[in-house]
């Protein structure tokens, strides 16, 4: 079945360094939606991308649509305390459901 | 808080016995989402419905099933239960149909099968 692959799985950075979690599917996506889970807690929505190499900016989150719409990224610039989580990412195919991602565990390290 | 609520929190069973989970979506929402989240693992699709229509079927058991009522809120009833079960169950809501909107998500309901 169809499968939205994300690597890394986990990934421990010191505070204040970047860190980038990819997102990559077999399929070709209508769009492609970003979510954070805190520890403990539940998926929160952090940015949809609809159009080829759309790129779009959350202050130090940068977000990514490949050209092909087959693959996304997430890049965080100077991380802090407050990025720890796992970054999902969900990916649509025409006409049917988003796909979860097996999801990136940032750890950042004070 | 996402507006989507989830009972209960936390239950604790035995294998082989049954359990409902109860989602109440957004005020608005009409679409329901269910997902499984098993230890470090990621989100796995369980079923959608709309407006009180089954939408889409994941990867769900045959020993679990869901319904939603008129009132919009959702049921997930898991029977004959094993210890592979043991979960964190999501429910999401979403305003759109084909699952193309944001999904806002309940706090989860933990189920622990000893």
């Amino acid at each position: 079945g169809q499968q939205v692959m994300q690597i890394p799985q986990y990934q421990h950075v010191q505070e204040g360094e970047d860190f980038t979690t990819y997102c990559n599917s077999s399929t070709t996506l209508s769009n492609i939606q970003w979510y954070k889970q805190r520890p403990g807690g539940h998926p929160v929505f952090l940015i949809q991308l609809v159009k080829s190499g759309e790129v779009k900016k959350q202050k130090r989150l940068t977000f990514q649509f490949g050209e092909a719409k087959k693959n996304s990224s997430l890049h965080i610039t100077a991380t802090q305390t407050t990025d720890v989580g796992t970054y999902f990412c969900a990916g649509r195919i025409p006409g049917n459901q988003f796909y979860f991602g097996t999801g990136t565990s940032l750890t950042v390290i004070p | 808080d996402s507006g989507v609520t989830q009972t209960p929190k936390h239950l604790i069973t035995a294998t082989g016995q049954r359990v409902t989970l109860r989602c109440s979506p957004r005020s608005g929402d009409l679409s329901v989402y269910w997902y499984q989240q098993s230890l470090d693992q990621g989100l796995q699709f369980l079923i959608q419905y709309y407006n009180g229509e089954e939408r889409a079927k994941g990867n769900i058991l045959e020993r679990f099933s869901a319904q939603q009522f008129p009132d919009l809120h959702s049921e997930l009833n898991l029977s004959s239960l094993e210890l592979g079960d043991s979960a964190l169950y999501f429910c999401a809501s979403s305003g759109l149909a084909g699952g193309a909107g944001e999904l806002f998500f309940g706090e989860g309901s933990r189920l622990t099968v000893l």
